[in-house]
């Protein structure tokens, strides 16, 4: 099953609205995370590195004030897109570090549609 | 900095024809190396990795070969399914930070 959790799968919402969107490790502590953006028939391009207890690292010509990443506990990281617009509309994919099987985990996306 | 090319798509296919998708990297060092698939409507899933050279991943009846000399670690399907129907990334790096490939659909016709 499932080992990261996103929520919402998918949300619509209205131009000028904000959206969070939810990133859980359900079985394992996850000091870091990560988001990624998905833009159609494209790769995923790494948006930030989500740091438990301290800010965000964020990628090149990712606005940190647009996207708002925190990563409040071991198990959960949030993306808050803020003021949305449709060119928002994409594919969000977090990803989650686990430090004792070495691996990566990725969440099932968060599709947002702005309307 | 790292970087992945992977063969470009899309990919059709009849059911229980052989299947490749070309992926090479470059990386200073020796990364991990990765194939994620990508159903339709879903996240990415690990098909199988390979974490040094000559380490050959395996699950689903897939396969890869992690090569040094020719930095590649092409994906392999001896029999392909309709539900293979998927887009697969190949992908670089450590747990710490990935390098995808931009992506290859794949189309299997019953």
């Amino acid at each position: 099953g499932a080992v990261v959790s996103q929520h919402p799968s998918r949300v619509i919402c209205k131009s000028g609205t904000s959206v969070k969107i939810e990133c859980r490790s359900l079985d394992f502590q996850a000091t870091t995370m990560f988001w990624y953006r998905q833009f159609p028939k494209q790769s995923l391009m790494l948006m930030a590195t989500s740091n438990e207890g301290s800010k965000a690292t964020y990628e090149q010509g990712v606005e940190k004030d647009k996207f708002l990443i925190n990563h409040a506990s071991l198990t959960l990281s949030t993306l808050t897109v803020t003021s949305a617009h449709p060119e928002d509309s994409s594919f969000y994919i977090c990803s989650a570090r686990d430090g004792a099987r070495g691996e990566l985990f990725f969440g099932e996306g968060s599709r947002l549609t702005v309307l | 900095g790292n970087s992945v090319t992977q063969m470009e798509g899309p990919v059709t296919l009849s059911e229980e024809a052989f299947l490749t998708i070309n992926c090479t990297y470059t990386a200073t060092g020796y990364p991990s190396l990765f194939w994620y698939v990508q159903y339709p409507g879903e996240g990415l899933q690990l098909l199988l990795k390979a974490t040094k050279a000559d380490d050959k991943g395996s699950n689903k009846g897939f396969e890869a070969t992690y090569r040094k000399e020719t930095t590649s670690f092409h994906l392999e399907k001896g029999s392909v399914q309709v539900s293979d129907s998927a887009v697969y990334f190949c992908a670089g790096g450590s747990a710490r930070q990935l390098t995808f490939g931009s992506g290859t659909q794949l189309t299997v016709l019953p």
